[in-house]
């Protein structure tokens, strides 16, 4: 497709279970970044991927998050034992190196 | 103190005026500045971008960045209705510009009236 996808576009989930979020970058794009926006929020940084480089995690919330990019394309958010704080909706963008990001329309995570 | 900050709003403006948004960030080494508007349930949308000193015009957007104060504006010149929305300052805050990830303002509520 011609922009970022994103899936789930909704997660229900019980408290305690892991989740997985997917994201796939508009094709070409070498960047990817991971962010989170609560309720009435603004989005706050999780996580960024550039080519090959190691990953800036410098925004992870705690050590239940964890992302992994694969073949440089497709992202993976985990999230293990999932709590009622980490409800939000959880966006994926991605860009062209030094190039503005662009966004997909993100998961609304719901932890009951 | 915030790193990027905007007037929450909400603003309000008649159709046809100009509306004007606010943002100020903390981090002198900042090199890129972006304005993104998001509706309601949906995902930010980049509209404008500016990373020099002055002006920067496309259609009835208008990007404004002033480095020495700290400061970048958006201008909506002939506000519709379809302009309603929240506005999303981001700035890529870092020494010289070296951070590669958005820093986000809270946001600008708009709304532009009949």
């Amino acid at each position: 497709g011609a922009g970022v996808s994103q899936s789930p576009s909704n997660k229900v989930t019980e408290k305690g279970k892991d989740v997985e979020l997917r994201c796939d970058p508009i094709s070409g794009h070498t960047a990817l970044y991971w962010y989170r926006q609560s309720l009435g929020q603004g989005l706050e940084f999780l996580i960024y991927f550039q080519g090959n480089s190691a990953p800036d995690k410098s925004g992870l919330p705690s050590d239940r998050f964890s992302a992994e990019r694969t073949g440089g394309s497709v992202s993976t958010l985990t999230i293990q034992r999932t709590q009622q704080e980490d409800s939000a909706v959880y966006l994926c963008a991605s860009s062209l190196i030094n190039q503005p990001q662009h966004f997909g329309d993100g998961t609304r995570l719901s932890i009951l | 103190q915030k790193e990027v900050e905007q007037n929450s709003g909400p603003l309000s403006v008649p159709e046809g005026a100009i509306a004007s948004l606010n943002c100020t960030y903390s981090d002198r080494g900042s090199q890129s500045f972006f304005w993104y508007r998001q509706y309601s349930g949906k995902s930010p949308e980049l509209i404008m971008f500016i990373y020099s000193n002055g002006d920067k015009e496309d259609g009835r957007f208008t990007a404004q960045l002033n480095k020495a104060s700290q400061y970048v504006s958006l201008l909506i010149r002939d506000s519709q209705p379809s302009d309603s929305a929240t506005y999303l300052c981001a700035v890529n805050i870092g020494l010289s510009g070296s951070a590669r990830q958005l820093t986000f303002g809270s946001g600008t509520q708009l709304t532009v009236l009949p």
